[in-house]
């Protein structure tokens, strides 16, 4: 069974940074691409970022890039969302989600989230 | 990157069909076979329905079912259950590892 966690979230303020982690088991991870995507709560999804199978392929929503940096340890099975310069616009849940393939972007299983609360 | 375009609501009574559409263009959804659809019910993250415009995950009934035509993606619901009331979300792939999303679609179950 796919699983995917995600820890990390917590009430920050502006300008702070924050580290997300998600632990993936019941796959081979080093085998998919993953994501990053937020829904601000009663609103929409939004991808934040996606990382092909061996890190090759690095992307970012325009609203993250330069702010915000993607990485994963497939030796540990985890993906990682370093978030700098926080804004109170990147307040929202944030899920890990797995690609259906090594590079792109069909989202086939997801976390529960782990909210990102930006506030003074 | 700008967000496939859906309709707020769509509704429709036990047993009916009712199609949600989703535009985008020709850099995403009319550009590659890669339009998906999820649904998410409140308090839930969102599950993978329809892949790869027409395909459908082990598991997800065939009352789903999807289609494209030109740069306009749609999702179609035969046969409508009260379980079917959720929201519905298209998603495109962009390039690279790129994706987008539509607004989202309120599906009411009359």
């Amino acid at each position: 069974e796919v699983q995917l966690v995600e820890s990390g979230g917590g009430l920050v303020q502006p300008g702070r940074s924050l580290r997300l982690s998600c632990a993936a088991s019941g796959f081979t991870f080093d085998d998919y691409a993953m994501h990053w995507v937020r829904q601000v709560p009663g609103k929409g999804l939004e991808w934040v970022s996606g990382i092909s199978w061996n890190s090759g392929r690095i992307d970012y929503a325009d609203s993250v890039k330069g702010r915000f940096t993607v990485s994963r340890d497939n030796a540990k099975n985890s993906l990682y969302l370093q978030m700098n310069s926080l804004r109170v616009e990147d307040t929202a849940l944030y899920y890990c989600a797995k690609d259906l393939k090594y590079s792109g972007s069909t989202f086939e299983y997801w976390g529960q989230g782990t909210l990102v609360t930006v506030s003074s | 990157q700008s967000a496939l375009t859906q309709p707020p609501s769509a509704s429709g009574s036990p047993g009916q069909s009712v199609t949600i559409s989703c535009t985008g263009t020709s850099s995403d959804v009319g550009g590659y076979n890669y339009v998906s659809w999820y649904q998410q019910h409140p308090g839930k993250a969102p599950k993978l329905i329809i892949y790869e415009v027409s395909k459908r995950p082990s598991g997800v009934p065939d009352r789903f079912s999807g289609s494209r035509s030109g740069n306009t993606a749609s999702l179609t619901v035969s046969g409508l259950q009260a379980e079917d009331e959720a929201d519905y979300y298209c998603s495109s792939y962009a390039g690279s590892n790129k994706g987008v999303f539509g607004g989202g679609t309120k599906l009411t179950v009359l």
